[in-house]
């Protein structure tokens, strides 16, 4: 079991520029979710999908932000065009989609938006 | 909608001995599930533990257990003989439903002394 893979570690960027955040899930996990992790705000979920469907999106911040998830296998969070405030940790973690199954967390990207 | 709050921002134990971390929620469910992780400065998100509401006895694992008290919506983390690889953050987290999403408090963060 290789875990929940995020790329890249650590992003850098320029306001106004793209970024693209990628996640692989456990495989055999049907669900998959997208946090936001700030010292103000702390952990929120941004959006989650059962089944490469998208389910809730009512935390994302804005149309500046989009995910999708194409397969079971694969997932990205996109910022367009991204902004100072972004600057976060941005997790993604998979799960079965059963009562009181646990969420495996990747190991973050750290984005810096200047 | 429900919320998870851990009002102390820092604690402190000192090596050997036992702390508790605490969490209280609020939901007007009956049938929900807990969790605490853990995230040390590597930035990876640990599952600890996990009680389901369900469940009178405490959940127990290891070094640590938890006091699960239903009627007042409290779900503490006991930590004894503390290590100091147990410096790190700690999240409580509130889920219910079969979707997996999850909802954390701010967090807390535990020092160890030599």
């Amino acid at each position: 079991d290789a875990g929940v893979i995020q790329s890249p570690r650590h992003e850098v960027t320029e306001m106004g520029q793209e970024v693209t955040l990628r996640c692989k899930p456990i495989s055999g996990h049907n669900s998959l979710f997208w946090y936001r992790q700030t010292m103000m705000r702390g952990l929120e979920l941004l959006i989650y999908f059962n089944n490469n469907v998208p389910i809730d999106d009512s935390g994302m911040p804005e149309d500046r932000f989009s995910a999708k998830m194409p397969n079971a296998s694969f997932s990205t969070l996109k910022i367009q065009p991204s902004e100072p405030r972004d600057s976060a940790v941005y997790f993604c973690a998979s799960s079965r989609q059963l009562f009181n199954s646990p969420l495996h967390f990747g190991n973050g990207t750290r984005l810096t938006v200047t | 909608a429900q919320t998870v709050t851990q009002s102390q921002p820092e604690m402190s134990v000192q090596e050997a001995e036992t702390v508790t971390l605490s969490c209280t929620y609020d939901t007007s469910e009956s049938d929900y599930y807990l969790f605490w992780y853990k995230q040390p400065p590597s930035r990876q998100m640990i599952l600890v533990i996990r009680q389901e509401a369900y469940k009178q006895q405490n959940a127990t694992e290891n070094r640590f257990s938890v006091n699960f008290q239903k009627a007042a919506k409290s779900f503490s983390l006991k930590i004894s003989d503390s290590q100091l690889g147990d410096a790190a953050m700690y999240f409580c987290a509130y889920g219910n439903g079969a979707n997996s999403k999850l909802t954390f408090g701010k967090g807390i963060t535990l020092s160890v002394r030599p």
